[in-house]
């Protein structure tokens, strides 16, 4: 068990909808990460965020938007889902002071868009 | 062409064997250089990371990076069942900069370690 806490761990909905996971890192970290996992692309960094702040961005789409709470929870949210949106979306954090190379992974939730 | 390629397998070895998984990688920017291991339906989890170029040794693991040709391996010696996962190289670059916790990662390596 890495510390990190994902919900919901199954998600299915339709093309269309819009949907939001949720993360808890790490006590202590201040750093969340959002990925993409798919057969064909891999695992692919989305967003990143430091104690509230977006510090770095990757391929995410602009249908996709995420923020950092002051509890330091993070969501991600999908809206206008293609069909190629379904995935594993895994979130992941860093403890500070490191160079974010260690970072812990959550299990997962499974988007299955119809 | 992908920034980090990685021979996706799968790989299949008896026990006891010693296993070689790589990568290559195209951008130069890259100083850290770990290997996570991704069991079925689970997150995946850091194994070793080594920054810049040279070898590391854990246990049965050890990680080599040679930066002058872009290469990075990973050995795993006298390979047990409960080391068959998904092996994912991923690399990132200094410290800093709006990249700063972009892990970039191959596609994985699928290992089958069988009795």
């Amino acid at each position: 068990d890495s510390g990190v806490t994902q919900t919901p761990k199954h998600l299915i909905t339709a093309t269309g909808q819009r949907v939001t996971l949720r993360c808890s890192p790490r006590s202590g970290d201040l750093s969340v990460y959002w990925y993409q996992q798919s057969l064909d692309q891999g695992l692919q960094f989305l967003i990143q965020y430091y104690n509230g702040e977006e510090r770095a961005k990757g391929n995410i789409l602009e249908r996709f938007s995420a923020q950092q709470f002051p509890d330091l929870h993070s969501e991600l949210n999908l809206s206008s889902l293609e069909l190629g949106d379904s995935a594993l979306y895994f979130c992941a954090s860093s403890p500070s002071g490191l160079a974010g190379y260690e970072q812990y992974f959550g299990p997962g939730t499974r988007l299955t868009v119809t | 062409q992908k920034e980090v390629e990685q021979d996706p397998g799968p790989l299949s070895v008896p026990e006891g064997a010693i296993v070689s998984l790589n990568c290559t990688y195209s951008n130069s920017a890259f100083q850290y250089f770990m290997w996570y291991r991704q069991y079925s339906r689970k997150g995946p989890e850091l194994l070793m990371y080594t920054y810049s170029s040279g070898n590391k040794e854990d246990g049965r693991f050890t990680a080599q990076v040679d930066k002058s040709s872009k290469y990075i391996s990973l050995f795993i010696r006298d390979s047990q069942p409960s080391d068959s996962a998904t092996y994912l190289c991923a690399m990132k670059g200094a410290a800093g900069g709006t990249s700063y916790g972009k892990l970039t990662f191959g596609q994985g390596t699928i290992l089958t370690v069988h009795p």
